[in-house]
């Protein structure tokens, strides 16, 4: 069973519709949970990280956390082409070591 | 601040030949990581450093070494390349005295291996 698990996509979502990134991860005692962006042939970049159950908001991003059923999520409202971009979800498990999902593509289409 | 350097940024090698990875941060991060990233398989760790003068091992370490003499500095060597190394070479670091621990990525080495 893998750390970290993404749906890989592609997801498309019309401009001005809210994009839905999921992962789930098998290490219950996970504390720390990122979300990176990595256009093409770029680095991963930091979108959001979150720790407490619930939802954590910032501008048109929100990051969802639910520790019973282990899952996270991203919503992205009011999606634009410039989000068009591969998403990985990051888990820190008990051991402190760091995982990455494979990414979710998502295209956004004007 | 630059944040962390890669070079070189892409690289074609033989294989059976060596080559070194460099990267270098200017944040002042205790933390170091090399990653690999394929496609199908996401990122995988391959070493990290928790501080200067220490080094582990993450996910898929073989035919890699690392060292960290310095808090800046973390080489990534690869002793006799293969082509099952053909893969895109990220170097990250973070604030391990920070609670978000987050990573920031250098701009990744390309590396193709024939």
């Amino acid at each position: 069973q893998k750390e970290v698990e993404q749906n890989s996509g592609p997801l498309s979502v019309p401009e001005g519709a809210i994009a839905s990134l999921n992962c789930t991860y098998s290490d219950r005692g996970s504390q720390s949970f990122f979300w990176y962006r990595q256009y093409s042939g770029k680095s991963p970049e930091l979108i959001m990280f979150i720790y407490s159950n619930g939802d954590k908001e910032d501008g048109r991003f929100t990051a969802q956390l639910n520790k019973a059923s282990q899952y996270v999520s991203l919503l992205i409202r009011d999606s634009q082409p410039s989000d068009s971009a591969t998403y990985l979800c990051a888990v820190v498990n008990t051991g402190n070591q760091f995982y990455f999902g494979t990414g979710t593509s998502l295209t956004v289409i004007p | 601040t630059a944040g962390i350097t890669q070079a070189p940024t892409s690289q074609i090698l033989a294989a059976g030949r060596s080559m070194t990875l460099r990267c270098t941060q200017d944040m002042r991060h205790n933390a170091m990581y090399w990653y690999r990233q394929d496609l199908g398989l996401g990122l995988r760790l391959i070493h990290y450093s928790n501080t200067a003068g220490t080094t582990g091992k993450g996910e898929v370490p073989d035919g890699y070494s690392v060292s960290r003499a310095n808090t800046d500095d973390f080489p990534l060597t690869l002793a006799s390349a293969v082509p099952s190394q053909t893969s895109v070479y990220f170097c990250a670091s973070s604030d391990s005295e920070s609670p978000t621990d987050t990573q920031y990525f250098g701009p990744g080495t390309r590396l193709t291996v024939l």
